[in-house]
């Protein structure tokens, strides 16, 4: 069974849009939710991360969304830019002695000028 | 740079192969992991290990074996592949402080071909 869900699997969105990437999930033990951006041929980079205890936290144009009651939380990427087009990652963990992250499936964003 | 190497970047082998992929990390961190990722599949955590000790092991095929001799090296050895073994294996480091949510930086990745 899948922890986490997202969508949608690729997005096309216009320079300056807005891009938006959504994240479900069961597990109400999950208490750290990061995002990852990963480029072609590179690993997977932590872009920003939320603690439940907040309903948002924004880091520049990067916004993490969190909705407890839904179990649901999204990325927003604020005036997009080509140099954003990469593959983003929603993951979650809970607290362990072992950090075992649960990811996405992944969304693929390209920015077209 | 993350900190995080893997090698060698890419690696084709025969199913009836021996091969080793390596990671190194420089962050002096004491957890490292090792995932596979598939297209259109979510990062499969495979091992994981915490102060040299392996804490996780995720029902991974016996065909990859890892090794931790130390906090800063990772070795993932590989015999006996299928070609649905092929996909991009990442490794990756954490302070491992034990509340769950130490960021994970990652190496670049082996891309691995079996045929």
């Amino acid at each position: 069974q899948q922890q986490v869900k997202q969508s949608p699997q690729s997005l096309i969105v216009q320079k300056g849009g807005i891009s938006i990437i959504n994240c479900a999930y069961e597990n109400t033990a999950f208490d750290y939710f990061p995002w990852y951006q990963q480029f072609p041929g590179k690993g997977p980079a932590l872009l920003i991360a939320i603690r439940p205890d907040v309903s948002e936290k924004k880091e520049g144009r990067f916004t993490i969304s969190f909705n407890k009651s839904a179990k649901q939380f999204s990325l927003h990427i604020m005036d997009s830019q080509p140099g954003d087009s990469a593959t983003y990652f929603c993951a979650a963990s809970w607290q362990t002695g072992a950090n075992n992250l649960f990811f996405g499936t992944g969304t693929r964003l390209t920015v077209i000028p | 740079e993350t900190g995080v190497t893997q090698t060698p970047r890419h690696l084709v082998m025969g199913m009836t192969n021996k091969k080793s992929l390596k990671c190194e990390q420089h962050l002096g961190h004491n957890a490292m992991y090792w995932y596979k990722q598939s297209a259109k599949k979510p990062l499969e955590l495979m091992f994981v290990y915490n102060f040299k000790e392996q804490t996780e092991n995720n029902s991974v095929p016996s065909r990859f074996s890892p090794e931790c001799p130390n906090s800063s090296h990772l070795f993932l050895h590989l015999h006996t592949l299928q070609p649905e073994d092929s996909a991009l294996y990442l490794c990756a480091s954490s302070r491992a402080q034990g509340d769950g949510q130490e960021t994970q930086y990652f190496g670049p990745g082996t891309r691995l071909l079996v045929l």
